[in-house]
């Protein structure tokens, strides 16, 4: 059985960094042709693919965040660890962590809401 | 990169369908057939419909099916039913390497 759980901070203060684990079992981030990635969504917006990491450990991120994201892994723990720095309220979402294998988000966490505010 | 064109909105009623485009670029859509369809009632995560353009995931009814022509994706969602009542999204692969979702898309089962 495939599960991904993200976990982290609900509320951030403007300028702060924001760091998210995605705790997942029921496969190995080793196999190859595995991704895990991070997808926010606004309250009552879209979808927005933040970045991912590889197999081998490569990481890919969207054009428009790169400066301030930074996706790590812990292969012991199985986890992998979103970074994103000098969070504005803008950045207000769920962020939710998902495995691609075949070129499609299979498995997805529940999300988690992540509030930015003083 | 841009997020890839859905329309904000489609309705049907019970038995009937409906399709769903998702209008993307050369760089994205247009590219490959890395094209994936995503399921969402309100407040739960996205569910995988179908994934390269026409495939389902094992459990997806196959009221579900998907086509592309150039740089246009489509979801055709065939014998409606009240359960469909949710958001779309579809997403591609870019040559960038990178992932884009679409604006997302409301259907309504009227």
């Amino acid at each position: 059985q495939i599960t991904l759980k993200e976990s982290g901070p609900t509320l951030v203060k403007p300028t702060q960094t924001l760091t998210l684990t995605c705790t997942f079992s029921g496969f190995s981030l080793s196999t190859t042709g595995v991704t895990v990635g991070w997808i926010r969504q606004p309250p009552g917006k879209a979808l927005e693919w933040l970045g991912f990491i590889l197999w081998g450990g490569d990481t890919r991120y969207s054009p428009s965040l790169k400066s301030s994201l930074t996706i790590t892994r812990d292969t012991s723990k199985n986890q992998v660890i979103l970074t994103m720095t000098n969070m504005d309220p803008v950045d207000t979402a769920t962020y939710y962590c998902a495995r691609n294998y075949n070129w499609n988000f299979d498995y997805w966490g529940q999300g988690t809401l992540v509030t930015v505010s003083s | 990169q841009s997020a890839l064109t859905q329309p904000p909105s489609v309705s049907g009623s019970p038995g009937q369908s409906v399709t769903i485009s998702c209008t993307g670029t050369s760089s994205d859509v247009g590219s490959y057939n890395h094209v994936s369809w995503y399921q969402q009632p309100p407040g739960t995560a996205p569910k995988v419909m179908i994934y390269e353009v026409n495939i389902r995931p094992s459990g997806v009814p196959d009221r579900f099916s998907g086509s592309k022509s150039g740089n246009t994706a489509s979801l055709t969602i065939s014998g409606l039913q009240a359960e469909d009542e949710a958001d779309y999204y579809c997403s591609s692969y870019t040559t960038s390497r990178t992932w884009v979702f679409g604006g997302g898309t409301k259907l309504t089962v009227v």
